[in-house]
């Protein structure tokens, strides 16, 4: 089925550890995006691709970086787990205005 | 900076009832908006979007939203709510349909549907 796929679905870190979460879309998007969701307070951004080959810092970056590795793939690494980056992180892709498409989500506990 | 508020924390409705739900931006133009939803341990939904036009908008599973300038608002309808609603409700605005166009999300409305 055509969408975005987030791999792994659950994940439990030690403080300290590293980690890369993976994102891969198969409609051909040109934009793709990682969320993470924290109760109350949304979604926020944390980084962005408008395109192959860009990345551009979002809301709250600190802690992260991403990797846009071609145009379907579009990875989030966790260099230093802290318990601050506790939190469901989504991935999306956009093409026009025809909306943005999510992932199912990554809940990724840090103990 | 755009901001997107969404009053009500928690919302409960009788199945059957009609639920609305408020959203409110912060932007010194119209912006692009976008109702999504989230059931349970799933992503989001689109469940309608407003660029331009006709300020009344039809989504889908029979919800509606209603533009309206003069209030900043982007307020989501359903005029009887089925137990499968039960899920939170996220308002979100954009500032353009440019490439890598950012959304910016309100904190969330969720909603209990009462047999």
């Amino acid at each position: 089925n055509a969408g975005v796929t987030q791999t792994p679905k659950f994940q439990v870190l030690k403080t300290g550890q590293s980690m890369t979460l993976q994102c891969a879309q198969d409609m051909n998007h040109n934009s793709m995006y990682w969320y993470r969701q924290d109760p109350g307070m949304g979604l926020r951004l944390i980084y962005y691709s408008a395109s192959e080959g860009t990345t551009d810092k979002g809301e709250v970056p600190n802690g992260y970086n991403v990797s846009r590795l071609n145009k379907r793939e579009f990875s989030l690494r966790l260099e230093s787990a802290a318990p601050s980056q506790t939190s469901v992180y989504f991935c999306a892709s956009r093409a026009g205005d025809y909306g943005y498409t999510f992932g199912s989500g990554t809940r990724l506990t840090v103990v | 900076a755009q901001s997107v508020t969404q009053p009500d924390i928690h919302i409960t409705v009788s199945e059957g009832a009609s639920l609305e739900l408020r959203c409110n931006y912060s932007y010194g133009a119209t912006p692009y908006l976008f109702w999504y939803v989230q059931s349970p341990g799933q992503g989001l939904q689109l469940l309608l979007k407003y660029f331009s036009g006709d300020t009344l908008v039809q989504g889908i599973k029979g919800f509606e939203a209603e533009f309206k300038r003069s209030q900043s608002s982007f307020n989501l309808r359903k005029p009887s709510v089925h137990w499968s609603d039960a899920a939170e409700y996220f308002c979100a605005v954009a500032l353009s349909k440019a490439a890598g166009n950012k959304l910016t999300f309100g904190g969330g409305t969720r909603v209990l549907v009462k047999p």
